[in-house]
């Protein structure tokens, strides 16, 4: 059992289309982040969130940390191929160690 | 380039070879981690770093693996008499101590085992 669930794990979409990509967990955490990870690459850090409720917003990418800290959901509006990758949330539940889940699988068509 | 750097990028090894991968983080980062992705999944964290301090290693991680970082700047991973199960990418990376905790992670290494 993973302590933090992505869904779904993979997603394929046309070019212009909006998609939301769900984490969540039973455990609350201090901060959570969400990657990016292309094909035999180390994932690239996208965001930060720390407090419970925020929103933060990156281009087109939005990203929210629920209100209990246990969950966080990005929302990418008009997808385009380049946004292609696997998504990858990790929590940290104290300020040590991140758990990440399995992540998602996006797939975005031209 | 100031980013984490790994090495090598990519190892082929028989069954039973020793293999030895190194990690050199963003300078200023006082905390390093390790972590192994197989296919498909989100990766799993395996040890982790304060300085020079091996402050919490995982479960998964049989007396096989040993880790060092012996100056509190580059770390190594070391794996020995390998098993087909420890073919993986071997992520590294590395963070400032306090904060949010925001990791920056390398390009990794891609073990596969014969």
């Amino acid at each position: 059992t993973q302590l933090l669930e992505q869904s779904p794990q993979f997603l394929s979409i046309q070019e212009g289309e909006n998609l939301t990509v769900y984490c969540n967990s039973s455990s609350v955490f201090s901060s959570l982040q969400w990657y990016r990870q292309e094909p035999g690459e180390g994932p690239v850090l996208l965001v930060t969130v720390v407090t419970g409720g925020e929103v933060k917003k990156l281009k087109r990418l939005t990203f929210q940390f629920g209100d209990a800290r246990k969950d966080s959901s990005l929302h990418i509006t008009a997808a385009q191929p380049g946004d292609t990758g696997l998504y990858l949330c990790a929590g940290r539940p104290g300020f040590n160690k991140f758990y990440f889940g399995s992540g998602t699988k996006l797939n975005v068509k031209p | 380039d100031t980013g984490v750097s790994q090495d090598p990028r990519h190892k082929i090894t028989k069954r039973g070879q020793n293999v030895t991968f190194r990690c050199d983080p963003i300078s200023e980062h006082n905390r390093l981690y390790w972590y192994r992705q197989t296919l498909g999944q989100g990766p799993e964290f395996l040890t982790y770093f304060q300085n020079e301090a091996q402050l919490e290693k995982s479960r998964l991680l049989s007396d096989r693996f040993s880790a060092e970082r012996p100056k509190g700047s580059f770390s190594t991973l070391e794996i020995q008499r390998t098993e087909q199960g420890d073919s993986a990418m071997y992520l590294c990376a590395s963070s400032l101590d306090g904060g949010a905790g925001e990791q920056y992670f390398g390009p990794g290494t891609r073990l596969t085992v014969t």
